[in-house]
């Protein structure tokens, strides 16, 4: 696609509910990156993908939280057991690789546990 | 670890008026990558402008420019004849340029919220 896509936009969620959010990057773009956003805040890193390979998931907050990308091109963010806490943006990037411009970003999901 | 300070959490300017944005970062590598980010409340962060450390030119793309100096550590962007549109969240970013992989991932700081009045 022409850009990078992120579903839902805006996701609800009660708490303990499990939820799955999804990026769909630029077509051919080696590198994804996932970041978290809480209210006020700028961006933190959560996870990166080279490919199908998540190279480094230092950022993930707790082991509720759970990243894949199995065939190299659309991401899966998953939260279980959703806590109050976990209420942010969750914003996508994407990139060839080496992309010495910065990173093509969705426009993330809002993510509201109640 | 890399931080990245904007020590403005708001500032407002008139249209047509110029506006500085500050940014401080501390590090103790040589070789680094800093941006300037724009979010509108859509939400998506757009690329404003970008310098290599190694350059000592100051980057500029159209009315957007940088102050950038190295050894205290700073990153300013000024915006020239401020328009309406360019009203957003504007937020430092900083990225090793060492390495492979997650180096390349960003640090942001907590951003500068930029009003435009007409």
């Amino acid at each position: 696609g022409a850009g990078v896509s992120q579903s839902p936009r805006y996701k609800v969620a009660k708490r303990g509910q499990d939820v799955a959010l999804r990026c769909d990057p630029i077509s051919g773009h080696v590198s994804l990156f996932w970041y978290q956003q809480a209210l006020g805040q700028g961006p933190e890193f959560l996870t990166y993908f080279q490919n199908e390979a998540q190279l480094d998931k230092s950022g993930l907050p707790s082991d509720r939280f759970f990243a894949e990308r199995p065939e190299g091109s659309v991401s899966t963010l998953k939260i279980q057991r959703t806590q109050q806490e976990d209420s942010a943006v969750y914003l996508c990037a994407s990139s060839w690789g080496r992309d010495l411009s910065g990173y093509t970003f969705g426009s993330g999901t809002r993510l509201t546990v109640v | 670890a890399q931080t990245v300070t904007q020590s403005q959490p708001e500032m407002s300017v008139q249209e047509a008026e110029t506006v500085t944005l500050s940014c401080t970062y501390d590090t103790s590598e040589s070789d680094y990558y800093l941006f300037w980010y724009k979010q509108p409340p859509s939400r998506q962060m757009i690329l404003v402008i970008r310098q290599e450390a190694y350059k000592q030119q100051n980057a500029t793309e159209n009315r957007f420019s940088v102050n950038f100096q190295k050894a205290a550590k700073s990153f300013s962007l000024k915006i020239s004849d401020s328009q309406l549109g360019d009203a957003a969240m504007y937020f430092c970013a900083y990225r090793s340029a060492r390495g492979a992989g997650s180096n390349y991932k960003l640090t942001f700081g907590k951003g500068t919220l930029l009003t435009v009045n007409p």
